[in-house]
C-alpha cells in the first residue's frame, strides 16, 4: 500500500500569514491527491483534487501543487475561518485509500 | 440538494454487531462508488471500505472477514454491516462519495457521520 506522510504535524500562525503543508507519497501517484479540510466535530470537506484543481465554492487563497511524490498545499492569506486540521489522500493505487495523518493549524 | 445522512451507530459490546446506513439524495448511489472512512477519537482519517459501481467491494486489513459493505438500490442506501466488533473499532465512521462515478476521484459528498463505541 501506498504510505503518504505529512509536514509538520502541527503549526500555530497568524491570520494573514502564508501557510505551506507538505504532502509525501512512499511512490509516484502522477497527481491523483486531494486536500481536504476538517474542523472539530465535522465531516472532512474537499478543498483540491488532481494536486491543484480547486474544488467548486473553496476561496481562491487555497492552492495546490505538486506531482509525482511531493506535494504542497499553500494558504496565501489565512483567515479565522481556515483554522482546523488538514488531511491529504491518493487515489491514484487503490485499495486502499490512504490519508495523510494530518497537519492541524491553529491560532498563534 | 446533494447529501448523504448516515445512521445506526451506538454503543454495542465487544464481540457485537451493528448495522450503519448511509441514505443518499439527489444522486444515486449504485451509480458512484461509495467508501466508508472511520476516525477513531483524536485520530486521523481511515478509509475502511468501498464499493464499486459495478458491485465490486473491497476493505481495509483491519476490519476484513468482519464489515461487509453493501447497497439497497431501491432505498438509494448504503450499508456497513460490522461484526465481531473490537475496541478498536470505536471511531465516528463516514460515508463518502467518489466524486466521478467511474471511480479513481476524490470525495466530494461525505455525510455527517454517525458514532460507534465498543465498550463493555
Amino acid at each position: 500500500a501506498i504510505r503518504i506522510t505529512q509536514s509538520p504535524s502541527s503549526l500555530s500562525a497568524s491570520t494573514g500569514d502564508r501557510v505551506t503543508i507538505t504532502c509525501r507519497a512512499s511512490q509516484g501517484i502522477s497527481s491523483y491527491l486531494a486536500w481536504y479540510q476538517q474542523k472539530p466535530g465535522k465531516a472532512p470537506k474537499l478543498l483540491i483534487y488532481a494536486a491543484s484543481t480547486l474544488q467548486s465554492g473553496v476561496p481562491s487563497r487555497f492552492s495546490g501543487s505538486g506531482s509525482g511524490t511531493d506535494f504542497t498545499l499553500t494558504i496565501s492569506c489565512l483567515q479565522s475561518e481556515d483554522f482546523a486540521t488538514y488531511y491529504c489522500q491518493q487515489y491514484y493505487s487503490y485499495p486502499p485509500f490512504t490519508f495523510g495523518p494530518g497537519t492541524k493549524v491553529d491560532i498563534k | 440538494e446533494v447529501q448523504l445522512v448516515e445512521s445506526g451507530g451506538g454503543l454495542v459490546q465487544p464481540g457485537g454487531s451493528l448495522r450503519l446506513s448511509c441514505a443518499a439524495s439527489g444522486f444515486t448511489v449504485s451509480s458512484n462508488y461509495m467508501s466508508w472512512v472511520r476516525q477513531a477519537p483524536g485520530k486521523g482519517l481511515e478509509w475502511v471500505s468501498v464499493i464499486y459501481s459495478g458491485g465490486s467491494t473491497y476493505y481495509a486489513d483491519s476490519v476484513k472477514g468482519r464489515f461487509t459493505i453493501s447497497r439497497d438500490n431501491s432505498k438509494n442506501t448504503l450499508y456497513l454491516q460490522m461484526n465481531s466488533l473490537r475496541a478498536e473499532d470505536t471511531a465516528v465512521y463516514y460515508c463518502a462519495r467518489d466524486m466521478d462515478s467511474s471511480g479513481f476521484d476524490a470525495f466530494d459528498i461525505w455525510g455527517q457521520g454517525t458514532m460507534v463505541t465498543v465498550s463493555s
